[in-house]
C-alpha cells in the first residue's frame, strides 16, 4: 500500500518568505510526527498529533513554527518569515494508535533551502 | 529525560567484515531503543527495536543488537557487510510521545 507522502521534495525560499510543507500519513494511521533533520544533528522531535487529542508542541522550536493537522489526516507545517537556520529535512512519520512510536512510518522528507 | 550517543559519525569496513556501530543511552526509565537506517533520498525505515524481552534483537538484513543495561549500550552489529548497507544508520530512544535520536553514523562499504 501506500506509504507516507510529503510534498514538496524540495522547497527553496528566501529568507523571510512563509512555507508550508504537507504530510499525507498511511491511510489509518491516527498518529503524526512532525521531526527536522538537520546537517550533523540527527533528527529533532517537532510536534505530535494523535487522533482528535490536543497535540504535543514541545518540539516546536520557536512561534514562527505551527501545524495542523485537518480532519485527522493531512498535515500542514507551517513556517513563518523564514530564517537560514532553518534549513534542513523536514521528516513526517505517522503510526496506528496502538503501535505508537514502536512503530513509525517515515516518509521521503521535504528539503527546505532558505537562501 | 532520554538521549542517545552514537560514537563515530562515520564508519568504513571492507565488504565481508564485521559491521559495528555505537550507540550509549541515557535514560531516566526503563528504555526502549531502536535503530533505523536512511538510504540516500528516502526516508527512515525500522531496522530493529528492543522493548524489554530478549536483550538480543534480531532486525531485517541480518543486522542485530544486544542491550546491555551494565553499560547502558544498544549496539548494532553485521556479521558481514554487503554493498547494500551503505546508508545513514541512527539509534533512538522512546520519549513520552516521540523519539529522541541520535546523531547518525554513516556507514561506508568498501569493495
Amino acid at each position: 500500500g501506500a506509504g507516507v507522502s510529503q510534498s514538496p521534495s524540495n522547497k527553496v525560499t528566501e529568507k523571510g518568505k512563509d512555507v508550508e510543507l504537507r504530510c499525507d500519513p498511511i491511510s489509518g494511521h491516527t498518529a503524526l510526527y512532525w521531526y527536522r533533520q538537520s546537517l550533523g544533528q540527527g533528527l529533532e522531535f517537532l510536534i505530535y498529533f494523535q487522533g482528535n487529542s490536543a497535540p504535543d508542541k514541545s518540539g516546536l522550536p520557536s512561534d514562527r513554527f505551527s501545524a495542523e493537522r485537518t480532519g485527522g489526516s493531512v498535515s500542514t507545517l507551517t513556517i513563518q518569515r523564514t530564517q537560514q537556520e532553518d534549513s534542513a529535512v523536514y521528516l513526517c512519520a505517522s503510526s496506528t494508535l496502538l503501535a505508537g512510536v514502536y512503530e513509525q512510518y517515515f516518509g521521503p522528507g521535504t528539503r527546505l533551502t532558505v537562501t | 529525560a532520554q538521549s542517545v550517543t552514537q560514537l563515530g559519525s562515520h564508519v568504513s569496513v571492507s565488504e565481508g567484515a564485521l559491521v559495528l556501530l555505537r550507540c550509549n543511552y541515557s535514560s531516566s526509565v526503563p528504555p526502549y531503543l531502536f535503530w533505523y537506517v536512511q538510504y540516500p533520498n528516502q526516508g527512515l525505515q525500522l531496522l530493529l527495536k528492543y522493548t524489554s524481552a530478549a536483550t538480543l534483537v534480531k532486525g531485517i538484513n541480518g543486522f542485530e543488537a544486544e542491550f546491555k543495561k551494565s553499560e547502558t549500550s544498544f549496539h548494532l552489529t553485521k556479521p558481514s557487510a554487503h554493498m547494500s548497507d551503505a546508508a545513514e544508520y541512527f539509534c533512538a530512544v522512546r520519549g513520552a510521545n516521540n523519539l529522541f535520536f541520535g546523531t547518525g553514523t554513516r556507514l561506508t562499504v568498501i569493495p
